[in-house]
């Protein structure tokens, strides 16, 4: 079936490194997608989202790039600071009817100081 | 505004039990939704609605009913609790789903379940 999938389930970098966490999705009608950061014991919350009609789209201190050629979503952190350890979900729409989000697994940021 | 809330933050039910979890925001959102969340999972959507009166099933349906009765209020019903169903349980809001162009969902801060 149709899936959203992430390449890596964990990424520690160091304080002030930038963070790339990688999204893979399988469902070539999705034109939406949206990045969500959740920190241990809240609920998810909004980072950035795209559309398919871009391929790139920048925020404060984050920035999604959108491959619709091999179906790759990445979301690029600058200057990772201790704040940003979480788990990062990357979720996807197939626009139309369809009034559901299908989302990732997760990675988990660590940023060691 | 406070947002979504959701109530309780933890439960522990025996199995067969039955219960309720709330949810309510006062965004004036039209579409809410509940979701599970297991350990090494993402996200699964359960029920959803795009406004007072209107439900529908998402990946995940089975043992939970909804209802939507006011534009605040979507609570989550466990028919006869099972220890599969022990999970945290989000429930989220959008303003109306992508109609006015985001797709984004504010969730709440989410139930912790345990079913033995």
């Amino acid at each position: 079936g149709e899936s959203v999938g992430l390449h890596l389930p964990t990424l520690s970098v160091q304080e002030g490194d930038n963070s790339i966490i990688n999204c893979a999705y399988s469902n070539s009608a999705s034109d939406y997608f949206i990045w969500y950061k959740q920190e241990s014991g809240k609920g998810p919350q909004f980072i950035i989202d795209i559309r398919s009609n871009m391929d790139k789209r920048q925020g404060q201190r984050v920035t999604v790039l959108l491959n619709k050629t091999v179906k790759h979503l990445s979301l690029q952190i600058a200057a990772t600071q201790p704040g940003d350890s979480a788990v990062y979900f990357c979720a996807e729409n197939s626009g139309g009817s369809n009034y559901k989000l299908t989302f990732g697994k997760g990675t988990l940021l660590t940023v060691n100081p | 505004n406070a947002g979504v809330t959701q109530t309780p933050k933890f439960q522990v039910l025996k199995t067969g039990q039955s219960m309720t979890l709330q949810c309510a925001q006062d965004m004036n959102h039209e579409y809410m939704s509940w979701y599970r969340q297991d350990p090494g999972m993402g996200l699964r959507l359960i029920h959803y609605s795009v406004g007072a009166g209107i439900t529908d099933q998402g990946e995940v349906p089975n043992g939970y009913n909804v209802s939507r009765s006011t534009t605040e209020d979507f609570p989550l019903r466990l028919l006869s609790a099972a220890p599969s169903q022990t999970s945290v349980y989000f429930c989220a809001s959008s303003l109306d789903f992508g109609l006015s162009s985001s797709y984004e969902q504010y969730f709440g801060p989410g139930t912790r379940l345990t079913v033995t």
